[in-house]
């Protein structure tokens, strides 16, 4: 099956770190670039980061920026969020997803993991 | 930044047709799509641009993209369509949604 499977969340204190890995199968995963993805308990879809087929070109978000670290291994077909100096506003369901890109060069997303769950309390 | 602005709520009735907006500057020129996304479960996505719909995707769903807007319609509502929808594009290297739009079908 085609799939991605996000793991790693939890509940940490602020100021505290985690590590999300994402799986893929099922698809060339070193073909593709990968993006993270984020929504706050009751919140919309926002945006963390992205990162291209061979980790040339890695984008974050001005919220996280300087906090996380988007990475991949395509060996082993994962894709990671290392998250440090956690806060409680970073509480919420973190999903990978699997970019494409169009006809414009814009990137759209077709495969979405189920999410992990990040918990920043105290 | 970049900003994609969305109505919080559309209501409509089973067997009607629902419309869904989406807005931005100069939309038009940006590939826009759009994401399902049902209570307790991920994003799925319905549809890129006019009709650019991924395999399973029924025909009632389709777009357009004009000016400073775009828009989700869906022809013959039915009551499994009741979820969140979310449009998106990119902008200098980042990953733009809007603020999300709740259907209800009542």
């Amino acid at each position: 099956d085609v799939q991605l499977v996000e793991s790693g969340g939890g509940l940490v204190k602020p100021g505290g770190s985690l590590r999300l890995s994402c799986a893929a199968s099922g698809f060339t995963f070193s073909s593709y670039t990968m993006i993270w993805v984020r929504q706050a308990p009751g919140k919309g879809l926002e945006w963390v980061s992205s990162i291209t087929t061979r980790s040339s070109y890695i984008f974050y978000a001005d919220s996280v920026k300087g906090r996380f670290t988007i990475s991949r291994d395509n060996a082993k077909n994962s894709l990671y969020l290392q998250m440090n100096s956690l806060r409680t506003e970073d509480t919420a369901v973190y999903y990978c997803a699997r970019a494409r890109t169009a006809p414009t060069g814009d990137w759209y997303f077709d495969l979405w993991g189920r999410g992990t769950l990040v918990t920043v309390s105290s | 930044s970049y900003e994609l602005t969305q109505p919080p709520s559309v209501s409509v009735s089973p067997g009607q047709t629902a419309s869904i907006t989406c807005s931005g500057d100069t939309l038009e020129d940006k590939y826009v799509c759009w994401y399902q996304q049902k209570p307790g479960q991920s994003p799925v996505l319905v549809l890129c641009q006019e009709n650019k719909r991924p395999s399973g995707i029924p025909e009632r769903f389709s777009g357009s993209n004009s000016g400073n807007t775009a828009t989700l319609t869906i022809i013959g509502t039915q009551a499994m369509d009741e979820a969140d929808y979310y449009c998106q594009a990119w902008d200098s290297n980042t990953v733009v949604f809007g603020g999300g739009t709740k259907l209800t079908v009542l």
